[in-house]
C-alpha cells in the first residue's frame, strides 16, 4: 500500500530564505507526483506536476524534483515571502490513477 | 483555466440526517473523484467513478455513502445518515482521460455534523 510522508511537518523561516520541503513515497510505481498549496480552511491549489519520466519542473520561484527510483521528491522555494505561508501537500498518482496524499508541511514565512 | 465547481461551500446538518454534496466537473472530463479531509488530517481518497459506475472505493466509503451522476453535468456524493465523524472538507475532482494527467480539484464543501 502506497504511503506518502512529508518532512518536516512544520517549518518557520525568515522572509527571503530559500527552503526545501521533502516528500517520500514507498512504492515507486507512480504515474506522476503533484505539489499542492492549501491555505487554512481552503481548497487545493495545484503548484507543479511532475510526470514519472521527468526529473523536475519549475514555475516561477518554485522548483520540484523527482527521483522515482528512490521514492523522493523535493519542493524548492526560492526567496520566500510571507505570502508563501500555507500548507504544502505532496501527492502521488498510483497505478489506478488516484492520488495518495502526504500529511503536508505547514510553512510560516516571517516578515 | 476550467474549474470544478462544488456547492454548497458550507453545510451544517444534524447527526442522522442525509446530505447531498454537489459537484459540477469540467465539461469534457470523464473520470470523477471524491476525497475528504478531516480537520488536521490527510486528504483521503473516497471513491472514483467512470461510465456511471464506481471504479474504486476506499474502506471509508461504506454503505452510508453513495455517488451518482444524475445528469450530464452534476456528480453528487450522498451520505445517508450522517455521523459526527463525517465532519470534514469534501473535495470533488475530475480528469479527462484514464491517463497520468492532472486531477482538477474543486474548492471543497465543509460539512459540519452536529
Amino acid at each position: 500500500k502506497q504511503e506518502v510522508t512529508q518532512i518536516p511537518a512544520a517549518l518557520s523561516v525568515p522572509e527571503g530564505e530559500n527552503l526545501v520541503l521533502n516528500c517520500s513515497f514507498t512504492d515507486s510505481a507512480i504515474y506522476n507526483l503533484q505539489w499542492f498549496r492549501q491555505d487554512p480552511g481552503k481548497g487545493l491549489t495545484s503548484l507543479l506536476l511532475i510526470q514519472s519520466s521527468q526529473r523536475e519542473q519549475t514555475s516561477g520561484r518554485l522548483n520540484a524534483s523527482l527521483d522515482k527510483s528512490s521514492g523522493r521528491s523535493t519542493l524548492y522555494i526560492a526567496a520566500s515571502q510571507p505570502g508563501d505561508s500555507a500548507t504544502y501537500l505532496c501527492a502521488v498518482m498510483d497505478s489506478s490513477y488516484k492520488l495518495i496524499f502526504g500529511s503536508g508541511t505547514r510553512l510560516l514565512v516571517r516578515p | 483555466e476550467p474549474e470544478v465547481t462544488q456547492t454548497p461551500s458550507h453545510q451544517v446538518t444534524q447527526m442522522g440526517q442525509e446530505v447531498i454534496l454537489r459537484c459540477v466537473p469540467i465539461s469534457n472530463h470523464l473520470y470523477f473523484y471524491w476525497y475528504r479531509q478531516i480537520l488536521g488530517q490527510k486528504v483521503e481518497f473516497l471513491v472514483s467513478f467512470y461510465n456511471n459506475e464506481i471504479s474504486e472505493k476506499s474502506e471509508i466509503f461504506d454503505d452510508q455513502f453513495s455517488v451518482e451522476r444524475p445528469d450530464g453535468s452534476n456528480f453528487t456524493l450522498k451520505i445517508r445518515s450522517t455521523k459526527l465523524e463525517d465532519s470534514a472538507m469534501y473535495f470533488c475532482a475530475s480528469k479527462k482521460e484514464a491517463t497520468n494527467e492532472k486531477l482538477f480539484f474543486g474548492s471543497g464543501t465543509q460539512l459540519s455534523v452536529l
